[in-house]
């Protein structure tokens, strides 16, 4: 079962704006990762936030945690037309999870040059 | 460094068929996953493989999927008989070890498409 869940589902900007997808998620969790996925091809790693972090930033990425609000928040900064890609949250879980990464539905962003 | 190596990239069968799909994940890498992700979703673990054994089948339909990593190295995914409802991308991906609390990264392969008519 799924259990991040994306917002928004699609997300169309110009380029050089900033692009934030939301995820939220039902039980505890060990760490969260967002992964971005272009049209026909596999999944690629961005970034891991673990629980007891608040923020972490990677290049043009920055990504958000709040475990209280069971939630994260993925922000690309000057976006551009490479971006254009589906991305999506995983997790894995807490006590009583063998360690499976559980996949949301994705946002799709589109970035128009 | 190589990636994750699946085939056939695509493969169109009809319902009741049975197709296989195989992957090479990267060298030394002792888990293995296959997930399946149907159109507009996220990835879904079907099974996941700690060298040769497995780890998680929940989510594996048994009564018609079967996967096999005999010697823990490359795997083989395999549907019989196959149904209109298996069309999908089956992502093949590997990481170093199966600690995940520790925030291993999983490299995931291109992908076979499924389309079963």
């Amino acid at each position: 079962s799924q259990q991040g869940e994306e917002d928004p589902q699609a997300l169309s900007i110009q380029e050089g704006e900033n692009a934030t997808m939301n995820c939220s998620y039902k039980t505890s969790i060990n760490n969260l990762q967002w992964y971005r996925q272009n049209s026909g091809r596999g999944l690629v790693h961005l970034i891991l936030i673990r629980s007891n972090e608040r923020e972490k930033h990677s290049g043009r990425l920055r990504v958000t945690l709040d475990t209280s609000k069971k939630s994260s928040s993925l922000l690309i900064t000057a976006s551009r037309a490479a971006d254009t890609a589906s991305y999506f949250c995983a997790t894995i879980g807490g006590s009583g999870n063998t360690g499976k990464l559980i996949f949301g539905q994705g946002t799709t962003l589109q970035v128009k040059p | 460094e190589a990636g994750v190596a699946q085939s056939p990239r695509y493969k169109i069968i009809e319902k009741r068929q049975s197709v296989a799909f195989w992957c090479n994940p990267i060298s030394g890498h002792a888990t293995l996953y296959w997930y399946q992700q149907i159109l507009g979703q996220g990835p879904k673990l079907l099974i996941q493989f700690q060298n040769n054994g497995v780890v998680d089948d929940s989510q594996l339909p048994k009564d018609r999927f079967s996967a096999e990593r005999l010697k823990g190295v490359d795997s083989t995914l395999k549907i019989q008989p196959a149904k209109l409802e298996d069309s999908a991308v089956y992502l093949c991906a590997s990481s170093l070890r199966d600690n995940y609390f520790s925030g291993n990264t999983i490299y995931f392969g291109e992908g076979s498409w499924l389309t079963v008519v």
